[in-house]
C-alpha cells in the first residue's frame, strides 16, 4: 500500500460545478500536509496548506481529518482552467511525499 | 530574481553510461531537494540537503544515484552505469529551509536512457 493515495481520476466536471478530491495516507506520524497542482508537462506549484482546523483560499477549501487520515480539497464554481492534476503531498520526518495526482478536467 | 535552474533541459544517452545533472537553487534557499516523475507516476522523493548535508539518503533508489551539494548552492545529481528504468524527468526544488513552504520546482531534466 502507497503511504499517500489519490484516486487518479479524471474527473470530468462541467464548468461551475463543485468538485472534491481525497487524499489518505497511511503514516499517523505525518506532520503537515499541502496540495500542488501540477498543469500538463509543468513543474508542480502549492495550492495551499492544509490544517486541521480547515481553510480556505477563495473558491478553494481544503481540510485534514487526522482520525481517519485524510485530507480533502474542494473547488467551488468550477474554471476551465482549474483543469490540472492535483497532488497532495504530505511531510514526515526527513522525507516528503507526493501522491501520483488527481486529473481534473472541466468542461465548457 | 531567478527561480530554480537546471540543467540540461534533456538529455538521451546510452544504457551503461554516467549522466550528472546540475540543479540551481534559488539564492539565499538553504533546502533544495531532488524529486524523480516518471511517465505517468507521481514524483518520487529522493533526496534532500539542508545547506551541504543530506541527513538522509535513502530515497535514493539504488546505489548508482547519488548526489551532493557545495557551498550550500549548486547540487549534482549522478546516475552511474544508466538503465532504461531511469529513464524520468528528475526535478529539482528549493526552499529557504528544510520544510518550509512552497517549495519552487526548476523546469527538470528529461532523461531518456536508450
Amino acid at each position: 500500500r502507497k503511504e499517500v493515495e489519490q484516486d487518479p481520476g479524471p474527473f470530468n466536471v462541467p464548468e461551475g460545478a463543485t468538485v472534491a478530491f481525497n487524499c489518505t495516507y497511511s503514516n499517523s506520524a505525518s506532520q503537515s500536509f499541502f496540495w500542488y497542482r501540477q498543469d500538463c508537462r509543468k513543474e508542480p506549484k502549492l495550492l495551499m496548506s492544509v490544517y486541521s482546523s480547515g481553510n480556505e483560499d477563495g473558491r478553494f477549501t481544503a481540510q485534514l481529518n487526522r482520525a481517519s487520515q485524510y485530507i480533502s480539497l474542494l473547488i467551488r464554481d468550477s474554471k476551465l482552467s482549474d483543469s490540472a492534476t492535483y497532488l497532495c503531498v504530505v511531510h514526515r520526518d526527513d522525507k516528503i511525499i507526493f501522491g501520483k495526482g488527481t486529473r481534473l478536467h472541466i468542461l465548457p | 530574481g531567478a527561480g530554480v535552474s537546471q540543467s540540461p533541459s534533456n538529455k538521451v544517452t546510452e544504457k551503461g553510461k554516467d549522466v550528472e545533472l546540475r540543479c540551481d537553487p534559488i539564492s539565499g534557499h538553504t533546502a533544495l531537494y531532488w524529486y524523480r516523475q516518471s511517465l505517468g507516476q507521481g514524483l518520487e522523493f529522493l533526496i534532500y540537503f539542508q545547506g551541504n548535508s543530506a541527513p538522509d539518503k535513502s530515497g535514493l533508489p539504488s546505489d548508482r544515484f547519488s548526489a551532493e551539494r557545495t557551498g550550500g548552492s549548486v547540487s549534482t545529481l549522478t546516475i552511474q552505469r544508466t538503465q532504461q528504468e531511469d529513464s524520468a524527468v528528475y526535478l529539482c526544488a528549493s526552499s529557504l529551509n528544510w520544510g518550509d513552504q512552497p517549495q519552487h520546482f526548476g523546469d527538470g531534466t528529461r532523461l531518456s536512457i536508450l
